[in-house]
């Protein structure tokens, strides 16, 4: 039972580049969420989906976009990379509106340089 | 005002004994609430929801104190293993969960 799965695992860009992060989740959940960690930040929401077909912004979105592309793929892309995206990027899911809590993918590493 | 506040340590504890966290939210229309372990370099994974009543998972107590708007995590007979980062989630109202900066624990042996 794979859970959560987000590739890559690691990423170095340099500025102004683009890339996006896959995740997918077999689970069945209907809610779909891309987070951001820095040091002494904490997990900041950068976009959720609560459903497919649906996205919604978060505390920081600007600099992404998402895609829910069916109920267990959410995408998260970077246009136009900046070093102040230099983080680690975790995808989640759930089943819905608080129930159970987040199941997170292993991250993915991002330096932007 | 943060959303969830959480004391962030480090706590450093002997093996064996029992520590408690905090950790205080702002909307007190917040319904959901949960802890969840991160280990260095890891993902955050669940650690057990809170219920209004109140939970235990073995070593474990959850407590929910809705009047002073806070939530609790007790750990008994710490094991070396239980060294991580402990964060409190809040769920105010739809999908989006709050998290807390976590608070980081050692256990010595």
């Amino acid at each position: 039972n794979a859970g959560v799965t987000q590739t890559p695992k690691f990423q170095v860009l340099k500025t102004g580049q683009s890339m996006t992060l896959q995740c997918a989740q077999d689970m069945n959940h209907n809610s779909m969420y891309w987070y951001r960690q820095d040091p002494g930040m904490g997990l900041r929401l950068i976009y959720y989906s609560a459903s497919e077909g649906t996205t919604d912004k978060g505390e920081v979105p600007n600099g992404y976009n998402v895609s829910r592309l069916n109920k267990r793929e959410f995408s998260l892309r970077l246009e136009s990379a900046a070093p102040s995206q230099t983080s680690v990027y975790f995808c989640a899911s759930s089943y819905s509106r608080g129930r159970g809590g987040e199941y997170f993918g292993a991250g993915t590493r991002l330096s932007v340089l | 005002r943060k959303e969830v506040e959480q004391d962030p340590g480090p706590f450093n504890v002997p093996e064996g004994a029992t520590v408690a966290f905090n950790c205080t939210y702002s909307n007190s229309a917040s319904q959901s609430f949960f802890w969840y372990r991160q280990d260095c370099r890891k993902e955050p994974k669940l650690l057990m929801s809170v219920y209004s009543s109140g939970n235990e998972d073995g070593r474990f107590t959850a407590q929910l104190n809705r009047a002073s708007q806070y939530i609790s995590l007790l750990i008994r007979d710490s094991k070396l293993s239980d060294s991580a980062t402990y964060l409190c989630v809040v769920n105010p109202t739809g999908n989006q969960f709050y998290f807390g900066t976590g608070t980081s624990l050692t256990v010595i042996p």
